[in-house]
């Protein structure tokens, strides 16, 4: 079973505006990562906030994390045509079969039409 | 210039051949992963390695296998391959510890016909 997903699956908005994903997850975490894919291409990671933060910053991307909820999201503020790819959280789980490995939800795709 | 570079980039197989997929690092992280992705499905971890001359199962190991014999490589290899095997493999790292991310592969993206 995934172990985050994430909401929504498909996201399209004008350059320029804000683009808000959602992350949900079931057991405790360590710390939870966003990467991003352009099609055809590896996940580049983008950030990673640990279970004892709430909000991070890098450049134009927020981060934050509530886990209470299991949640997290990613906010991408201005954006532009070259921000449209797929975008996942991985956790790494406190207790894992597979040691200090990360699961990945299946993704939102982002779209930033000009 | 510093990264994981997987071979080859794509190949179409046969059911039933074997192949190895290639992967090797240069950032001499001591973890590494192999993942496959599908549609629909997300990435799925099929083996890693916390260090060389180890390795484990991940969430779906069948039909693969993994070496670990040094730090910078990580071969994964099919023994005899399958078309459920046809998806777009990636071989990830990392520096073990709580902070530190992936660094991705370009795929390997392989079609069993």
């Amino acid at each position: 079973s995934q172990q985050g997903e994430e909401d929504p699956q498909a996201l399209s908005i004008q350059e320029g505006e804000n683009a808000t994903m959602n992350c949900s997850y079931k057991t405790s975490i360590n710390n939870l990562q966003w990467y991003r894919q352009n099609s055809g291409r590896g996940l580049v990671h983008l950030i990673l906030i640990r279970s004892n933060e709430r909000e991070k910053h890098s450049g134009r991307l927020r981060v934050t994390l509530d886990t209470s909820k299991k949640s997290s999201s990613l906010l991408i503020t201005a954006s532009r045509a070259a921000d449209t790819a797929s975008y996942f959280c991985a956790t790494a789980r406190l207790r894992d079969n597979y040691g200090q490995n990360f699961v990945f939800g299946p993704g939102t795709r982002l779209s930033v039409l000009p | 210039i510093a990264g994981i570079t997987q071979a080859p980039t794509s190949q179409i197989l046969a059911a039933g051949r074997r192949m190895t997929l290639r992967c090797t690092q240069d950032m001499r992280h001591n973890a590494m992963y192999w993942y496959r992705q599908d549609l629909g499905l997300g990435l799925r971890l099929i083996h890693y390695s916390n260090t060389a001359g180890t390795t484990g199962k991940g969430e779906v190991p069948d039909g693969y296998s993994v070496s670990r014999a040094n730090t910078d490589d990580f071969p994964l290899t099919l023994a005899s391959a399958v078309p459920s095997q046809t998806s777009v493999y990636f071989c990830a790292s990392r520096q073990t510890g709580s902070g530190y991310g992936y660094t991705f592969g370009s795929g390997t993206r392989l079609t069993v016909v």
